[in-house]
């Protein structure tokens, strides 16, 4: 079982759409989670941390559920420059001071929205 | 503030030679990380330094190699290439706490082609 698995896409949407990308992961020791969004030939670019409580960024919601090991992202009233691949990426820590762990990305899924 | 900057950009390599590719943190990062990022795939960490030592690694056999200099830049090295070995490789940098993971900054990348 992969690491971190992420839906496979891509989803095609016409603007204005709802988009859910669902993501789970497999190690439960893992302490922080991501979503990242990628522009084609680009570097990824974080665009927000998830909570266990959730939280909302304008029109992008992420969820995380640690007991399913479940993150969501939802992006409301897609917009034509939300075009891009959207990386889902767990952090688990090596338990000593100072480490930054390493980041663990999902495959992504790529979303294309459609005028 | 200049972010994490990354050379060079685009590299052509023959199969059976040797590349080193560098990377400068953001201003004020004490924490490198390498990723490889092939086609259509989410990025693989290759290994991470901190205080000029290699701290964790990823699944990458000993062809790869690297460095960290006292101001904090860093080398990837991948010896006897392998066409397998084509793709995009991002360096990230953050700060090590003992609060735990901090936000990581992706440079654009390094695109090796190796024919």
């Amino acid at each position: 079982r992969k690491e971190v698995e992420q839906d496979p896409g891509p989803f095609n949407v016409p603007e204005g759409a709802t988009v859910a990308f669902n993501c789970t992961y497999s190690n439960s020791a893992s302490q922080s989670f991501f979503w990242y969004r990628q522009d084609c030939r680009k570097e990824p670019k974080l665009l927000m941390s998830v909570y266990s409580s959730g939280n909302e960024d304008g029109r992008f919601t992420a969820q995380l559920n640690r007991a399913s090991q479940y993150i969501s992202l939802l992006i409301r009233d897609s917009k034509l420059s939300d075009s891009a691949t959207y990386l889902c990426v767990v952090n688990t820590p090596l338990g000593y001071g100072g480490s930054q762990g390493n980041l663990i990305f999902g495959k992504g899924t790529k979303l294309s929205v459609k005028p | 503030d200049a972010g994490v900057t990354q050379s060079p950009t685009h590299l052509i390599k023959t199969r059976g030679q040797q590349v080193t590719l560098r990377c400068s943190p953001k201003s004020g990062h004490d924490t490198v990380s390498w990723y490889q990022q092939a086609l259509g795939q989410g990025p693989q960490f290759i290994f991470q330094y901190y205080e000029e030592e290699e701290r964790q690694r990823g699944n990458f056999p000993d062809r790869f190699s690297g460095h960290q200099f006292p101001n904090y830049s860093s080398e990837l090295n991948v010896n006897a290439l392998l066409l397998g070995d084509s793709a995009l490789y991002l360096c990230a940098s953050s700060l090590a706490g003992l609060q735990g993971y901090t936000e990581a900054f992706f440079g654009q990348g390094t695109r090796l082609t190796v024919v």
